[in-house]
């Protein structure tokens, strides 16, 4: 299938390292941020999510930390493997829940993630 | 269980041509959500209903695109008078309950206007 990988910025890690994927937002307002993997010719599929009000979530094999002071969010993939090639992206909301508008995620450019043996 | 679907899955069309797009929810889910992903970008928000309830269009990118979802399940994007910059990926997605809820997305409909 076609790759959703060009012109992304890619990361390249040995299988059984550790991966850091970082991404930074803009949006001050955000206070809920969810990350993706997204596959070749495959809709995003959640990853792990994080609330504002919380600055660490651990989940299986995977963290996200925020820093809301910089703006910024990261996911850590602990001992990686083959099967976590993928694209990632992180996409962030203006509230939690609906009303008013800002009711979709705003998604950023993305990450390759590529595993080599 | 069956998870969102969408069809068609590719879809070529002339420019000028109107198209449409469907997406199935995941049954019992109230929301859903319409999202285009052009070429090594990410997704990028269209639209959102609430059971049959449009309650969100603000990224439709003009008034050729339009969506509906008449009896609160299966949803269809309609694209008019289809122009080249219209080519990309449609992602449909649905969440259980309101826009806090975990979104599942389908397979995407990959349009290429010609």
């Amino acid at each position: 299938g076609e790759s959703v990988g060009l012109h992304l910025p890619t990361l390249s890690v040995q299988e059984g390292d550790n991966s850091i994927i970082n991404c930074a937002y803009s949006n001050s307002a955000s206070d809920y941020f969810i990350w993706y993997k997204q596959e070749s010719g495959k809709g995003p599929q959640f990853i792990i999510d994080i609330r504002s009000n919380m600055d660490k979530r651990q989940g299986q094999r995977v963290t996200v930390l925020l820093n809301k002071t910089v703006k910024h969010l990261s996911l850590q993939i602990a001992a990686t493997q083959p099967g976590d090639s993928a694209v990632y992206f992180c996409a962030e909301k203006e509230r939690m829940y609906s009303g008013g508008g800002a009711d979709g995620l705003t998604f950023g450019k993305g990450t390759h993630l590529i595993i080599q043996p | 269980g069956a998870g969102v679907s969408q069809s068609p899955r590719y879809k070529v069309a002339k420019r000028g041509q109107d198209v449409a797009l469907r997406c199935d929810p995941i049954s019992g889910h109230v929301s859903l959500f319409w999202y285009q992903q052009a070429l090594g970008q990410g997704p990028e928000f269209l639209t959102y209903f609430q059971n049959e309830a449009q309650l969100d269009k603000s990224g439709l990118p003009s008034d050729r695109f339009f969506a509906e979802r008449p009896e609160g399940s299966v949803s269809t994007l309609k694209i008019q008078r289809t122009q080249q910059e219209d080519s990309a990926v449609y992602l449909c997605a649905s969440s259980l309950i309101g826009t806090g809820s975990e979104q599942f997305f389908g397979p995407g409909t990959r349009l290429t206007v010609l």
